[in-house]
């Protein structure tokens, strides 16, 4: 099925430990996101990319990194992973820049 | 910085009524705002876009409104029905970022 597919769906991190959140697109989409959706609050966006090779900063950025070697790839790593990056990940992209964006299922990450 | 509010937070509604989701931001400088549906443990679904230059835009039962310069939207939902029930978010498109409401949870009672 065509659309955006991340894994893992659920994760418990250690304080201090890293892990790297995956999101795969097969619709040959150049504009990709992650967002970050803390309860009760709306998404806010941790960072973007226009193309392969190609990233920036969003809202909230600081504790992640993320690489674009691949059209179809886009991962979020978390570096020394801190209670405050408990949240639920969302991975997107679109064909228009923030237009009509297709989402992926989420993955819940709990640091304890 | 642009600020995004939904109002209700949450709203229980009989099958069959019509009812009225509100969007509001705070600067109207945005190329356009979009309207999304999230179901629970699921990701967001793009419902409707609006354009900027435009006023309205409709999906079948869904009809959203835009008045830019006073900073809000609308969707209306039509003969509401027990499917309808999920988390509803508006987002803006200000050109280098989009920002998300909090979103209101719809209940739709049978």
């Amino acid at each position: 099925n065509a659309g955006v597919t991340q894994t893992p769906k659920f994760r418990i991190l250690k304080i201090g430990q890293s892990m790297t959140l995956q999101c795969t697109q097969d619709m040959n989409h150049n504009y990709m996101y992650w967002y970050r959706q803390d309860p009760g609050m709306g998404l806010k966006l941790i960072y973007y990319s226009v193309g392969a090779g190609i990233t920036d900063k969003g809202e909230v950025p600081n504790g992640y990194n993320v690489s674009r070697s691949t059209t179809e790839d886009f991962p979020l790593r978390l570096e020394l992973a801190a209670p405050s990056q408990t949240s639920v990940y969302f991975c997107a992209s679109s064909y228009v820049i923030w237009q009509e964006g297709y989402f992926g299922a989420g993955t819940r990450l709990s640091v304890l | 910085k642009q600020e995004v509010t939904q109002i209700p937070a949450a709203l229980s509604v009989p099958e069959g009524e019509n009812l009225v989701l509100n969007c509001s931001f705070t600067d109207s400088a945005i190329y356009n705002l979009q309207w999304f549906r999230q179901d629970p443990g699921k990701g967001l679904t793009s419902l409707l876009l609006i354009q900027s230059s435009q006023r309205e835009q409709t999906s079948g039962r869904l009809n959203a409104s835009l008045d830019k310069s006073s900073g809000r939207s609308t969707l209306y939902i039509a003969a509401s029905q027990p499917g309808d029930s999920a988390t509803y978010l508006c987002a803006v498109d200000t050109g280098n970022q989009f920002y998300f409401g909090t979103g209101t949870s719809l209940t739709v009672i049978p």
